[in-house]
């Protein structure tokens, strides 16, 4: 099983730029989750979405983030334009529902080190 | 008040201590639990699920306090290895990680 792949490992981009992050799921998990981790805030939940369909996007911090998923295989986080706050490590995961609008364990994908100049 | 609260350490023990470390959680109403680990500039991995009864996993045990709204984590004899970050997360609609406690184990 390859797990949650996430690409690119690491962008440097420049202020105002827009950034793509992209995530594959783990195949047959119906939940996929997005999450950006710095030093100071810690992991945030960012967006998740439940059979492709967002769910919550209350931890978008501001309109210029933004998810798709347009198939269960398949999903990207964009950042336009980007700002040197934004730099942090995000992380995708993915899961599969349980009883009770609970979720099994979040496997993570290996995360995408964002440095914005 | 954060959902989940965490003590960030860190945690400095030699091998073969014992470290305990707690989490609390702000909604009485949670009803599943985890302990997740991250090591330096990896992902986070499943270490455990919290059940009402605590339950034990080798070296690691973890219990719940529905009254106190707090979990805890145990680990008995600790190896080198045990060092990482270990967060709190309660299991809702959504899943909702603490900060993280670092425990340090020396030789």
């Amino acid at each position: 099983d390859a797990g949650v792949i996430q690409s690119p490992r690491h962008e440097v981009t420049e202020m105002g730029q827009e950034v793509t992050l992209r995530c594959k799921p783990i195949s047959g998990h119906n939940s996929l989750f997005w999450y950006r981790q710095t030093m100071m805030r810690g992991l945030e939940l960012l967006i998740y979405f439940n059979n492709n369909v967002p769910i919550d996007d209350s931890g978008m911090p501001e309109d210029r983030f933004s998810a798709k998923m347009p198939n269960a295989s398949f999903s990207t986080l964009k950042i336009q334009p980007s700002e040197p706050r934004d730099s942090a490590v995000y992380f995708c995961a993915s899961s599969t529902l349980a009883a009770k609008s609970s979720y099994n364990e979040q496997f993570f994908g290996p995360g995408t080190r964002l440095t914005v100049l | 008040r954060k959902e989940v609260e965490q003590d960030p350490g860190p945690f400095n023990v030699p091998e073969g201590a014992t470290v305990a470390f707690n989490c609390t959680y702000s909604n009485s109403a949670s009803q599943s639990f985890f302990w997740y680990r991250q090591d330096c500039r990896k992902e986070p991995k499943l270490l455990m699920s919290v059940y009402s009864s605590g339950n034990e996993d080798g070296r690691f045990t973890a219990q719940l306090n529905r009254a106190s709204q707090y979990i805890s984590l145990l680990i008995r004899d600790s190896k080198l290895s045990d060092s990482a970050t270990y967060l709190c997360v309660v299991n809702d609609y959504k899943l909702s990680f603490g900060a993280g406690t670092t425990v340090t184990v020396r030789a």
